[in-house]
């Protein structure tokens, strides 16, 4: 069965640090890998989509890089803002999503 | 346009009341995932339908769960004789493509925060 974990479980960071967040998994035949972002009450905002076949993406801020044959995904968040304070949740897709328990990140103004 | 949208968005249930959650995917789309949220956890999944279809239930906890898509639009998640352990956000989400290696991405609704006493 496929284990998805996520370290660190909570980040609390000064506003404009960059940053790094981990995700790593046991089973590495995955079909792609995603980040996504929930704020408290909300539902879940996809981020980024990494096939299994691409090394990284990257959207505004946010960089997802995956290795696939490490069992390893990172999102890297440049110039943090207080606004992207949420909970970062990394999922895995083999035929079944699998999430990790997630980073909370605060960002401090 | 309009995302997923669940339905009620908070419950609070008795132990041993039977309750039903709703769940509106965005119109066309042909799957339909449900999942279960703990506190502090990430989304566990629950049901896959590909339209009315229910391909996977492997994720329902016990027979108390069922969930149905009858039209291939709406789902209902229904428990019954609810238990403090079924206290959970449970999350629906929606997808344009079919499951099996999608390239594609699930849309999430809000989530229907459960409470049982």
């Amino acid at each position: 069965k496929q284990e998805v974990t996520q370290i660190p479980a909570a980040l609390s960071v000064p506003e404009g640090e960059n940053l790094v967040l981990n995700c790593s998994f046991t089973d590495s035949a995955i079909y792609n890998l995603q980040w996504f972002r929930q704020d408290p009450g909300k539902g879940l905002t996809s981020l980024l989509l990494i096939q299994s076949s691409q090394r990284e993406q990257t959207s505004g801020r946010l960089n997802a890089s995956l290795d696939k044959s490490s069992g390893r995904s990172t999102l890297y968040i440049a110039a943090s803002q207080p606004g992207d304070s949420a909970t970062y949740l990394c999922a895995v897709n083999n035929n079944d999503m699998r999430f990790g328990a997630g980073t909370r990140l605060t960002v401090k103004p | 346009g309009a995302g997923v949208s669940q339905s009620p968005r908070y419950k609070v249930a008795k132990r041993g009341q039977d309750v039903a959650l709703r769940c509106d995917p965005i119109s066309g789309h042909v799957s339909l995932f449900w999942y279960q949220q703990a506190l502090g956890q990430g989304p566990e999944f629950l049901t896959y339908f590909q339209n009315e279809a229910q391909l996977d239930k492997s994720g329902l906890p016990s027979d108390r769960f069922f969930a149905e898509r009858p039209e291939g639009s709406v789902s209902t998640l229904k428990i019954q004789r609810t238990q403090q352990e079924d206290s959970a956000v449970y999350l629906c989400a929606s997808s344009p493509t079919v499951a099996s290696g999608t390239i594609g991405t699930q849309y999430f609704g809000p989530g229907t925060r459960l409470l049982v006493l």
